[in-house]
C-alpha cells in the first residue's frame, strides 16, 4: 500500500541541525510532489513548502527560507527536511505529505524538540 | 496569500447529531479545497478533495460542498470515532494554506 514512513523523534540543542527523512513506498516516487507541513505544540497545520520529485526543485513558503532545506534521494524513494541553526521555536511535529492538489498520504510525523 | 477561516472553532455535539463546519476563503479558489481529520497524536487524514469528492475509504456520512469562497463539511450522523479536529486547505495557489481548525468534542 502507499505509505510514507518518517524517521524517529529528535532532541537537539539550540544551534544544532537536524535531518528528517520520509521514505515512500507503494508508488512511483517521482510521479508525485512531496510537501512538508509543520505543527507546533497545540497549534494548527502550517505548510512549509514542497519539492518537485522529478527535478529536485524546492519551493519554500515564507518563513521557511534560509534555515530549511528540502532534498531527495530518488534511488531510495526518500525525501529529506534539514533544519539548521535550530531554535526553541522550531520545536514541532514535522510531516511529509504526498501530492499536489490534495495531500494523501501523510507520514506519521517526526517530533523535533529543541531544548538546552 | 489566501487566508482561510473556519467556523465554529469549537463544536460540542452528541453521537447521531448532524454537524456542519464552514470554511471561507479570502478570495475565490474555485473548487480547490480539501478537508482533513486529525486525531490527537496522529497525522491528518484526507477526507474530501476538490471540495466535494470523497476520498476512497472514507465513510459516506462525510460530505463536502461549495465553490468560490464558501465551503462546508457535513457529517450526517456523528459517530464516536469522528471526535477530532477538522482542517480545510486551499490548493488553488501557493502557499497552500490551511484553516485554523475546528475541534469537534463530545457533548
Amino acid at each position: 500500500q502507499v505509505q510514507l514512513v518518517q524517521s524517529g523523534s529528535e532532541l537537539k540543542k539550540p544551534g544544532a541541525s537536524v535531518k528528517v527523512s520520509c521514505k515512500a513506498s507503494g508508488y512511483t516516487f517521482t510521479s508525485y510532489a512531496m510537501n512538508w507541513v509543520r505543527q507546533a505544540p497545540g497549534q494548527g497545520l502550517e505548510w512549509m513548502g514542497w519539492i518537485n520529485t522529478n527535478t529536485g526543485n524546492p519551493t519554500y513558503a515564507q518563513g521557511f527560507t534560509g534555515r530549511f532545506v528540502f532534498s531527495l534521494d530518488t534511488s531510495v524513494s526518500t525525501a529529506y527536511l534539514q533544519i539548521s541553526s535550530l531554535k526553541a521555536e522550531d520545536t514541532a511535529v514535522y510531516y511529509c505529505a504526498r501530492g499536489g492538489f490534495h495531500f494523501d498520504p501523510w507520514g506519521q510525523g517526526t517530533l523535533v524538540t529543541v531544548s538546552s | 496569500d489566501i487566508q482561510l477561516t473556519q467556523s465554529p472553532s469549537f463544536l460540542s455535539a452528541s453521537v447521531g447529531d448532524r454537524v456542519t463546519i464552514t470554511c471561507r476563503a479570502s478570495q475565490g479558489i474555485s473548487s480547490y479545497l480539501a478537508w482533513y481529520q486529525q486525531k490527537p497524536g496522529k497525522a491528518p487524514k484526507l477526507l474530501i478533495y476538490a471540495a466535494s469528492t470523497l476520498q476512497s475509504g472514507v465513510p459516506s456520512r462525510f460530505s463536502g460542498s461549495g465553490s468560490g469562497t464558501e465551503f462546508t463539511l457535513t457529517i450526517s450522523s456523528l459517530q464516536p470515532e469522528d471526535f477530532a479536529t477538522y482542517y480545510c486547505q486551499q490548493l488553488n495557489s501557493y502557499p497552500r494554506t490551511f484553516g485554523p481548525g475546528t475541534k469537534v468534542d463530545i457533548k
